[in-house]
């Protein structure tokens, strides 16, 4: 299985700052074939199910606001808000999908400072 | 609009078995694979397995393989998932989710998702 590690587990940020997630997988998640990378971003607030963010690691879903922006490839990953906002109060988690079982990250929180 | 619509909360004791229903609307339900996701209380994501809902075919996490059964009814556009043998530590919110990328296998995003369904296992 893949292992799917994310730092820091929290993050307290002042609104209007970059917040920025790392997520670190075991194992490639990079297809040569098609030089895809299989991972994804999640944002989950409390008593919600989570929102698709980002795909392939960079592709932004269609209606996410552009200040959320997704980088890295074959092991290490970033999600970066570059302006943070109330809203944004949230657990994001990265998912690899490169095989299965799918698997998570396990969550940063991030607040505001 | 694309929804997935969950069943209801339940409660069940050690050793029984749930099923959780879930109904889409606002797509064609046999373009599409279904996994299956759950959260214990203040932890993160589980995969528990995948179901084509044009094909039927299934992929089980090895963790949940000898008790799960995910199954579809193309009739009413509806996945289900039952899960036996439950545990104290199966209590869990139990997400139901279309794959992002079509029917043939499990390796996508996840979106969208259910509303979650709280399966509580108490004696």
């Amino acid at each position: 299985d893949i292992v799917m590690t994310q730092s820091p587990d929290s993050l307290a940020v002042s609104l209007g700052e970059r917040a920025t997630i790392n997520c670190k997988s075991s194992q490639s998640v990079l297809y040569r074939s098609n030089n895809k990378n299989y991972l994804a971003w999640y944002q989950q607030k409390p008593g919600q199910p989570p929102r698709l963010l980002i795909y392939w690691a960079s592709t932004r879903e269609s209606g996410v606001p552009d200040r959320f922006s997704g980088s890295g490839s074959g092991t290490d990953f970033t999600l970066t808000i570059s302006s943070l906002q109330a809203e944004d109060v949230a657990v994001y988690s990265c998912q690899q999908y490169y095989s299965t079982p799918l698997t998570f990250g396990q969550g940063t929180r991030v607040e505001i400072k | 609009q694309v929804q997935l619509v969950q069943s209801g909360a339940e409660v069940k004791k050690p050793g029984a078995s749930v099923k959780v229903s879930c109904t889409t609307s606002g797509y064609t339900f046999t373009s599409h694979g279904f996994s299956w996701v759950r959260q214990a209380p203040g932890q993160g994501l589980e995969w528990m397995g995948w179901i084509s809902g044009h094909s039927g075919n299934t992929k089980y996490a090895k963790k949940f393989q000898d008790r799960v059964t995910m199954t579809t009814d193309t009739s009413t556009s509806t996945a289900h998932m039952e899960l036996r043998s439950l545990r104290s530590d199966d209590t869990a919110v139990y997400y139901c989710v279309s794959q992002g990328s079509g029917y043939y296998d499990p390796n996508s995003w996840l979106d969208p998702w259910g509303q979650g369904t709280l399966v509580t296992v108490s004696s």
